[in-house]
């Protein structure tokens, strides 16, 4: 089957503006995560849904970062009023139910100008 | 969560055993290590995962000794197609399940 997918791959916005990143995961996965990875680092965690339960957002760097999965499936990660700062590759990754191996997505890459 | 650690860069000729080494000295008993594979523009991939002694699968063995402070991945027989960055994790299975990257490995295959 299909893999995890993310539009758009690549978003460039103005400071200031809003942006909605989506993630499609795995047909069934029931857990879905949003990593942030800047330029040669490691991907950094943001946050975690278990269906549509947010259980842990403790990695949103701020009050700017809004991730939500109503239906427990498609998820979206909105920054509002981006900051040059959040330029990196956002990336999503769906898992199954007491799955340990994390499926990623090929990430949309924001630039902000 | 454990930190790791492991080396920034490798290089290798094709069709040589590439052997990655990361040590985690404050992993914990429930901790397992996990490594993931990451190409340029694409997100990471898993490779292989271990609680001790040896894993293998069809692309790399992981080698863990009995006091789990220390990890390595093999992979065997490398080609240019292996360049790539390689992550080495410990995973605590418990709470938001969330993956902790380091660095990683970049692994320069040369021809």
């Amino acid at each position: 089957g299909a893999g995890v997918s993310q539009s758009p791959r690549y978003k460039v916005a103005k400071r200031g503006q809003d942006v909605a990143l989506r993630c499609d995961p795995i047909s069934g996965h029931v857990s879905l995560f949003w990593y942030q990875q800047a330029l040669g680092q490691g991907p950094e965690f943001l946050t975690y849904f278990q269906n549509e339960a947010q259980l842990d957002k403790s990695g949103l760097p701020s009050d700017r970062f809004f991730a939500e999965r109503p239906e427990g499936s498609v998820s979206t990660l909105k920054i509002q009023r981006t900051q040059q700062e959040d330029s990196a590759v956002y990336l999503c990754a769906s898992t199954g139910l007491g799955n340990y191996e994390q499926y990623f997505g090929p990430g949309t890459r924001l630039t902000v100008t | 969560l454990a930190k790791t650690t492991q080396p920034i860069s490798m290089d290798s000729y094709e069709g040589q055993e590439v052997n990655i080494t990361c040590s985690h000295n404050n992993i914990a008993t429930n901790d397992y290590i996990t490594w993931y594979q990451q190409f340029p523009s694409q997100g990471p991939r898993f490779i292989i995962q271990g609680y001790k002694t040896k894993v293998t699968n069809e692309v790399a063995s992981l080698f863990i000794p009995a006091d789990r402070k220390s990890s390595t991945l093999s992979l065997p027989r490398v080609s240019l197609s292996d360049t790539a960055v390689y992550y080495c994790l410990v995973y605590s299975g418990a709470g938001s399940y969330q993956l902790t990257f380091g660095k990683g490995t970049k692994l320069s295959v040369i021809p």
